[in-house]
């Protein structure tokens, strides 16, 4: 069975800060991997995703990931996160085939102070 | 550009009543999901489904739940019975069925039993 782990539940920085959120999974096979993003009152939104290829994925507002195969993770970063980043991060996996079942860790709380 | 649609947005019931939460996917996407996040938890997957069909459920998709496409646009979920322990946020998704796509969330069912 697939598992997700993300390292931080809750994650305050200052405006400008450069943000790393940790994900590592658990999977025997080949995966596709996800980061989602819930602003307060919103619905899940896709930040980015990887399938295949370049394994540095570039997202939406600045966000990047990288696939590390050999420690099975996919970190979120940010070089200088704004006020507006303040949200919920999801970091899910599902086997290939991107309509295979999600898995999602716990989420990580980013709240940026101004 | 096209969304998932859910409604209510809130529903409150009292144990032991039935619920159907609503949802519309994307127009002309194949596989469906029920996912729930209960507060303070992570996301989790109950049900996927296509081709008018269940095609995975999880452990917590007992028999006080079920699916239904009962025309060609909307997706239910019906929980016969809730029970405390059903409160959470509910969230639908949708799946166009092709490779290198992403499960698209709706904005969630808030159900709050009593």
């Amino acid at each position: 069975a697939q598992s997700v782990s993300q390292h931080n539940h809750h994650v305050i920085l200052s405006e400008a800060a450069s943000l790393e959120l940790g994900c590592n999974y658990s999977y025997g096979g080949t995966v596709n991997l996800f980061w989602y993003v819930q602003y307060p009152g919103q619905h899940l939104q896709l930040l980015l995703k990887y399938f295949s290829g370049d394994p540095l994925v570039k997202g939406i507002k600045g966000f990047e990931a990288e696939f590390i195969k050999s420690k099975f993770s996919f970190n979120l970063r940010k070089p200088s996160v704004q006020w507006s980043d303040t949200a919920e991060y999801f970091c899910a996996v599902n086997a290939r085939g991107g309509y295979s079942t999600l898995t999602f860790g716990k989420g990580t709380m980013l709240l940026v102070s101004p | 550009e096209p969304e998932v649609t859910q409604t209510p947005s809130h529903q409150v019931t009292q144990m032991g009543q039935e619920v159907i939460l609503r949802c519309v996917p994307i127009s002309n996407h194949l596989y469906f999901y029920w996912y729930r996040q209960i507060l303070g938890q992570k996301v989790e997957f109950l049900v996927s489904f296509y081709n008018n069909e269940i095609s995975e459920k999880s452990e917590i998709f007992d028999d006080q739940f079920s699916v239904e496409r009962p025309d060609g646009s909307n997706f239910t979920l019906k929980i016969r019975s809730t029970k405390l322990e059903d409160s959470a946020m509910y969230f639908c998704a949708s799946n166009p069925g092709l490779v290198n796509y992403e499960q698209f969330f709706g904005p969630g069912t808030r159900l709050t039993v009593l």
